[in-house]
């Protein structure tokens, strides 16, 4: 059973640019959240995703945008790259919101973004 | 604005000792709160959930105890090994009608010394 994948692994991008990252939820879960975690600082809440919906959104702008597909795989677009955006960026799944009783998100390995 | 605060950013212990590490946070109680390990280029790893109407859980050598009055969790790694050396994570977790909101705090960075 695969776990949560993420691709690609490293990206390196100019500021300006546009960036697409993607994630492929653990079996059987269908809701997806995206995280950035800088340097040396906990992951921060970007959006979740469920039933192809946004569904809860952090402080990020509007730069930030995400799909749910209907297999319940993911991506996050990151416009007008700023050499700020530079980052680990986390995808995690979990089972339907409190349905299930489990709480727990299961994190993929990331992608790190460098912007320069 | 919701605060987290880890104790400091690392913490140093001998092995078999007890690791306590410390999360606090600001305003309003979580429905939960959860604990993540998260290893130099990995991404976070779930350990445990505490719900707030809980005051303590245990799984193995892990405890984590939850105090909505002093707005504190407390960590514990009991017989300490080598291989727990990482970096810990507490999460807030206020649920909502058809989603979660999650915060971190920015971890502790615990190293475990043979």
């Amino acid at each position: 059973d695969a776990g949560v994948t993420q691709s690609p692994t490293h990206l390196i991008k100019t500021r300006g640019q546009q960036v697409t990252l993607r994630c492929s939820p653990k079996s059987g879960h269908d809701t997806v959240s995206w995280y950035q975690q800088a340097l040396g600082q906990g992951p921060q809440f970007i959006f979740q995703y469920y039933e192809e919906e946004e569904r809860q959104r952090g402080n990020f702008p509007d730069r930030f945008s995400g799909h749910q597909f209907p297999n319940y795989s993911s991506e996050l677009n990151v416009n007008a790259l700023l050499l700020g955006d530079s980052a680990l960026y986390l995808c995690a799944s979990s089972p339907t919101p409190r349905a299930s009783g489990n709480y727990e998100q299961y994190f993929g390995p990331g992608t790190r973004l460098t912007v320069t | 604005s919701q605060k987290i605060e880890q104790n400091s950013e690392a913490l140093n212990i001998q092995e078999g000792k007890t690791a306590t590490l410390t999360c606090n946070y600001t305003n309003y109680s979580p429905a939960y709160l959860q604990w993540y390990r998260q290893d130099p280029g990995r991404g976070p790893v779930f350990l445990l959930l505490i719900r707030e109407n809980e005051k303590e859980k245990r799984k193995e050598r892990l405890k984590v105890t939850f105090d909505t009055t002093l707005k504190q969790s407390l960590f514990h790694i009991t017989a300490s090994q080598p291989a727990d050396s990482a970096t810990y994570l507490c999460a807030l977790d206020f649920p909502l009608s058809s989603a979660s909101k999650i915060i971190f705090g920015s971890g502790t960075r615990l190293s475990i010394r043979p």
